[in-house]
């Protein structure tokens, strides 16, 4: 079946450090979502990405979509304590219904002051 | 304000015990999901329903049933049936109408079997 992996499980950054998470699909994706999660929360949309070798920015965020459609990428900058969570990609699935979507295992983020 | 509501936000059941999560929103949306997360994992469907009165199973299904009478609502009833239900349970709506399954997410619930 499709998997959706995720790397790497845990990071550790200095603040002012950059991250990067990467996100890979078995199977091409018509799109990719990424939400983020603080921790005790629920999971919060920040962006979906839908066309081939996209990017896009939100402030200090960038997230890039390959150009086969199978894997995507979050990049943050000059990382920040409000930058903690654990970030998840999710896309939808190959066969069936598109609504049911797999997410990755997620990055999770610690932001050392 | 729109949003979801889940509750209770923590819930401690006994073994052979069934219980139900509530999951309501005010959001208009006609796809509804449930989710299990547990720690170091990823989301895991268990449910959705993309109108009302029919729903589909995800990928863990066993052990949970649901129910989609109204627009609003979809509880979760986690059966003595589920060998390990211990888990947070997010509920999650999408709206069809702008075209993609972007998920607004509940605040979940923690559930915790003794």
């Amino acid at each position: 079946g499709q998997q959706v992996m995720q790397i790497p499980q845990y990071q550790h950054v200095q603040e002012g450090e950059d991250f990067t998470t990467y996100c890979n699909s078995s199977t091409t994706l018509s799109n990719i979502q990424w939400y983020k999660q603080r921790p005790g929360g629920h999971p919060v949309f920040l962006i979906q990405l839908v066309k081939s070798g996209e990017v896009k920015k939100q402030k200090r965020l960038t997230f890039q979509f390959g150009e086969a459609k199978k894997n995507s990428s979050l990049h943050i900058t000059a990382t920040q304590t409000t930058d903690v969570g654990t970030y998840f990609c999710a896309g939808p699935r190959a066969s069936g219904s598109a609504r049911q979507l797999t997410f990755g295992s997620g990055t999770q983020l610690t932001v050392l002051p | 304000d729109g949003g979801i509501t889940q509750s209770p936000k923590y819930l401690f059941r006994k073994e052979g015990q069934n219980v139900t999560l509530s999951c309501e929103q005010n959001l208009n949306h006609d796809a509804m999901y449930w989710y299990r997360q547990d720690p170091g994992q990823g989301l895991r469907l268990i449910y959705y329903s993309q109108i009302v009165n029919d729903f589909q199973k995800g990928d863990i299904a066993e052990g949970y049933s649901v129910s989609r009478e109204k627009k609003e609502s979809f509880p979760l009833t986690v059966t003595s049936a589920q060998k390990n239900p211990t888990a947070f349970y997010l509920c999650a709506s999408s709206d069809d109408r702008v075209g993609a399954n972007v998920l607004t997410f509940g605040a979940g619930s923690r559930l915790t079997v003794l």
